[in-house]
């Protein structure tokens, strides 16, 4: 069973950058056809996709974010990580990583929320 | 983008009694080479992360209990709970990935017990 787990700072001051990491376990990150994406949920809102990676290091960015976006991947630790610069309050958010099947999401991490406050 | 739209916001249904969420897509998902809709559902409660209950517009995943059923094609589509129990109260989203990977979601709704 795959099981993905969010970890990095619940605290980031603005215009700073917010870096997270998505550990995969329960399967390689390299099996499959899948892709490996970054979600997140503004409390009290929607799901807003941020992007994604292959593990051949190819990525795919939300174009509202991209500027700010960057998702990289290390095969080596089974982990994908995002960073998202110049943070302001609007990016304060549970933020989830995901597999990607081209499609749906059908396994999640149970999120971790990053506050953006001075 | 392709803008999903949910109706109602937020519902209220008896035990029992059936549960009906309407989701519309400001384009067709349906891709015409293979006659599939590009839409799928997903159930959220509080503090977890979302659940995928049907794929396809009207595929149940593994495990989804059957009174979940999904219906419609092209901008139009609904998801059904036949019989709402207690542990159904949950936020829905549609999403659409007909324009991978650009995915949109719907805005959720909220079902509540009457």
């Amino acid at each position: 069973q795959v099981q993905l787990q969010e970890s990095g700072p619940g605290l980031v001051k603005p215009s700073q950058t917010l870096s997270l990491t998505c550990t995969v376990s329960g399967g390689s990150i390299s099996t499959g056809n899948y892709y490996w994406s970054w979600i997140r949920q503004p409390a009290g809102k929607g799901l807003e996709w941020i992007g994604r990676i292959y593990t051949t290091g190819s990525t795919k960015y939300n174009p509202s974010l991209k500027s700010r976006v960057t998702i990289s991947v290390d095969t080596s630790k089974n982990q994908f990580s995002l960073k998202l610069s110049s943070v302001t309050a609007a990016d304060t958010a549970v933020y989830y990583c995901a597999r990607d099947g081209g499609a749906w999401f059908n396994y999640w991490g149970q999120g971790t929320l990053v506050t953006v406050s001075s | 983008d392709i803008v999903m739209t949910q109706s109602p916001d937020s519902l209220a249904v008896s035990l029992g009694e059936r549960a009906t969420i309407n989701c519309k897509s400001s384009q067709s998902v349906l891709y015409s080479s293979n006659n599939k809709n590009y839409l799928a559902w997903y159930q959220q409660k509080p503090g977890q992360p979302p659940k995928l209950l049907i794929y396809w517009a009207s595929t149940r995943e593994s495990g989804v209990p059957e009174r979940f059923s999904g219906s419609g094609s092209g901008t139009d589509f609904t998801l059904t709970i036949s019989s709402l129990q207690a542990e159904d109260v949950a936020v829905y989203y549609c999403q659409q990935y007909y324009n991978t990977p650009m995915y949109t979601f719907g805005q959720g709704t909220n079902l509540e017990i009457k």
